[in-house]
């Protein structure tokens, strides 16, 4: 069954520092995979998708991420963390069940910023 | 383009009530999901309509249902509400509800049960 992993709850960077966020998947089938944020009180905000394109995805806000078969990683990343970073990240799987979509997310990971 | 909108944004209900929760998709998608977020399980697939037809189902009792108009607008309903139906209800939109779709979510819904 897909499924995906996020490695670490929490992570936590200071300004200006890389970024790096990890997702391991589990998948029969080539997946496609997703980077989602979640501002406080919000809904979820779509940043990037892998759908076998092209295995570097670049999404908004300065982030990407790299699919890794070998390794069955989607990890996210971004060079330089700005304080409007801070939120939660989740990273999800498509499962398509009698051709319809459900998506499969990981449990999160939460990044802090710090000044 | 307006985005998913989900009415009402905040609820407070006692156990053994019900409650209807409703989510208008943006304009054009016809497949709507819902989610349930909590903090012990995360983000939890509930259902997907798709032209007024479920197609899919998570792993929920059947006190929860939902049901999608003509209009794509859908609504989800929870009987019976348990102190444990606390969460933030997400309603997703997209255009067909195929893999490489990417869905649009709303604000969500925070439940509250007493």
């Amino acid at each position: 069954a897909q499924s995906v992993t996020q490695l670490g709850s929490h992570v936590s960077v200071s300004e200006g520092a890389l970024v790096l966020l990890r997702c391991n998947y589990s998948s029969s089938v080539p997946p496609y995979l997703f980077w989602y944020v979640q501002y406080p009180n919000q809904g979820l905000q779509l940043l990037l998708k892998y759908t076998s394109a092209a295995t570097l995805v670049k999404g908004i806000n300065g982030f990407e991420a790299e699919f890794k078969k070998s390794e069955t990683s989607f990890h996210l990343t971004k060079p330089s963390a700005h304080m409007s970073d801070a939120a939660e990240y989740f990273c999800a799987v498509t499962i398509i069940i009698q051709g319809a979509q459900k998506l499969v997310f990981g449990q999160g990971t939460r990044l802090t910023i710090n000044p | 383009k307006a985005g998913v909108t989900q009415t009402p944004r905040y609820l407070i209900k006692t156990r053994g009530q019900q409650v209807t929760l409703s989510c208008s998709p943006i304009s054009g998608h016809r497949s709507v999901s819902w989610y349930q977020q909590t903090p012990g399980q995360g983000l939890q697939f509930l259902f997907e309509y798709f032209s007024e037809t479920q197609r899919n189902k998570g792993n929920f009792p059947g006190r929860f249902s939902g049901r999608q108009f003509s209009n794509s607008r859908s609504e989800m309903n929870v009987s019976t509400l348990e102190l444990g139906d606390s969460a933030l209800y997400l309603c997703a939109s997209s255009f067909t509800g195929t893999s490489y779709n990417e869905q649009f979510f709303g604000p969500g819904t925070r439940l509250t049960v007493l």
